[in-house]
């Protein structure tokens, strides 16, 4: 079976500009989580949906908004870029609790 | 106070050896415990979950986890170097699926 993937592993962007970043989740697994992990911060929870539901979010501020399709394959989009926003964007899928990590996104803005 | 708690380490131990691993967390809501192992460069890989007191093995890994304490912890036994990398402790509550991760634990293993 294969495993979660991400579009694109790499991405270079400006500050001001705005981001997509693209996950597909195992086959079969319905809810998809996104984290951001940085060097300082750790790895940190953005938001998680199910059934093209948001149903938690973390503590980011609104530039950072996600959806889900029918399919289950999600985008996340990052509106504004900053320069803290630098970071490896993991995406996860869930089918009962347990979460697989995809290969993350590595997001430079400068 | 953060909400999970690791030593950041580097933990050395030498090849053979048995590796341990602890991780505490504040909210006594937390139902929902993971492992995951870090390679340099690589995405967080799942090793470990637990969800009730006590021990559960799987091949050189035993975690273990204790509610009352607020404690979780993972030992590898006969510690290989291919098991150098950052070990992350993750929590969640029962609804969703929102994890919570220490900061992580290196480990090295010395030939």
């Amino acid at each position: 079976k294969a495993g979660v993937t991400q579009t694109p592993r790499y991405l270079i962007k400006t500050r001001g500009q705005q981001v997509t970043l693209s996950c597909s989740p195992i086959s079969g697994h319905r809810s998809v989580s996104w984290y951001q992990q940085t060097p300082g911060q750790g790895l940190q929870f953005l938001f998680e949906y199910f059934s093209e539901t948001q149903r938690n979010k973390g503590n980011f501020p609104g530039r950072f908004s996600g959806r889900q399709f029918s399919n289950s394959r999600s985008e996340m989009n990052v509106s504004t870029l900053e320069l803290g926003d630098s970071a490896l964007y993991l995406c996860a899928s869930s089918l009962d609790g347990e979460q697989f990590f995809g290969p993350g996104t590595r997001l430079t803005v400068l | 106070q953060k909400e999970v708690e690791q030593n950041s380490g580097p933990l050395s131990v030498p090849e053979g050896a048995i590796a341990s691993l602890n991780c505490t967390y504040s909210d006594r809501g937390s139902q929902s415990f993971f492992w995951y192992r870090q390679y340099s460069g690589k995405s967080p890989e799942l090793i470990m979950s637990i969800y009730s007191n006590g021990d559960k093995e799987d091949g050189r890994f035993t975690a273990q986890l204790n509610k009352a304490s607020q404690y979780v912890s993972l030992l590898i036994r006969d510690s290989q170097p291919s098991d150098s990398a950052t070990y992350l402790c993750a929590v969640a509550k029962a609804a969703g699926n929102k994890l919570t991760f220490g900061g992580g634990t290196r480990v090295l293993v010395k030939p």
